[in-house]
């Protein structure tokens, strides 16, 4: 079956503007993550959804950065006034069944680079 | 928050030769899956797992939840198998998967 994807594959923006960035889970995966990979931090956890619940935002930077999943599926992370420490591979992963004790499986990725 | 320490950061190998990665984990953990990420950048599931002994092909996993380590073996290995092996646990009573430094493998024909 299709895996997860997102797109952009690869985003240039300016210092100061808004990104959007795109994920469609795996069909049926309750769990939705988004992660960011960069140089100096490595991997690291920015949100979880899990079905209908309050999504865990623990891992967001700043305030700048939101996310939001419709009907249970599709998430979109947006990052406002981006800045160049924001330049990293934003991955999204999704996951069966509601607890940790599954496995996540991730997409491409989204290349972000601020200029 | 949990530390988990990968090693070692970098292994330089010869096509053929065997190999073996480490992941220690500070504190106990839910889940546990190894990655091996590709030169595109994709994550690429290898295995998951919290305890006990897997085997998939030239792969096989270990992880002994009680010392709180996991090791990851690599035989025969190919070209193909280079790029960043990445071990990612979830804390008990967490969601997230924390992820190691990596292990950067480097296969030359």
């Amino acid at each position: 079956g299709a895996g997860v994807s997102q797109s952009p594959s690869n985003k240039v923006t300016e210092k100061g503007k808004d990104v959007e960035l795109r994920c469609d889970p795996i069909s049926g995966h309750t769990a939705l993550y988004w992660y960011r990979q960069s140089l100096g931090q490595g991997l690291e956890f920015l949100i979880y959804f899990q079905g209908n619940s309050a999504p865990d935002k623990s891992g967001l930077p700043s305030d700048r950065f939101s996310a939001e999943r419709t009907g249970g599926s599709v998430s979109t992370l947006t990052i406002q006034r981006t800045q160049q420490e924001d330049s990293a591979v934003y991955l999204c992963a999704s996951r069966p069944g509601y607890t940790s004790y599954n496995e996540q499986f991730f997409g491409p990725g989204t290349r972000l680079t601020v200029l | 928050g949990i530390q988990v320490e990968q090693s070692p950061p970098d292994l330089i190998l010869q096509e053929g030769a065997n190999s073996t990665l480490r992941c220690n984990f500070s504190d106990s953990v839910n889940n546990l899956q190894w990655f091996h990420q590709n030169p595109w950048g994709q994550l690429i599931n290898l295995f998951y797992i919290p305890s006990g002994t897997k085997q998939n092909g030239r792969l096989s996993a270990t992880t002994v939840a009680t010392e709180r380590y996991s090791l990851l073996y690599i035989s025969s290995s190919q070209t193909t198998d280079s790029g960043v092996y990445f071990c990612a646990v979830s804390p008990q009573g967490a969601q997230k998967l924390v992820f190691g430094q990596g292990t950067r493998l480097t296969i030359n024909p």
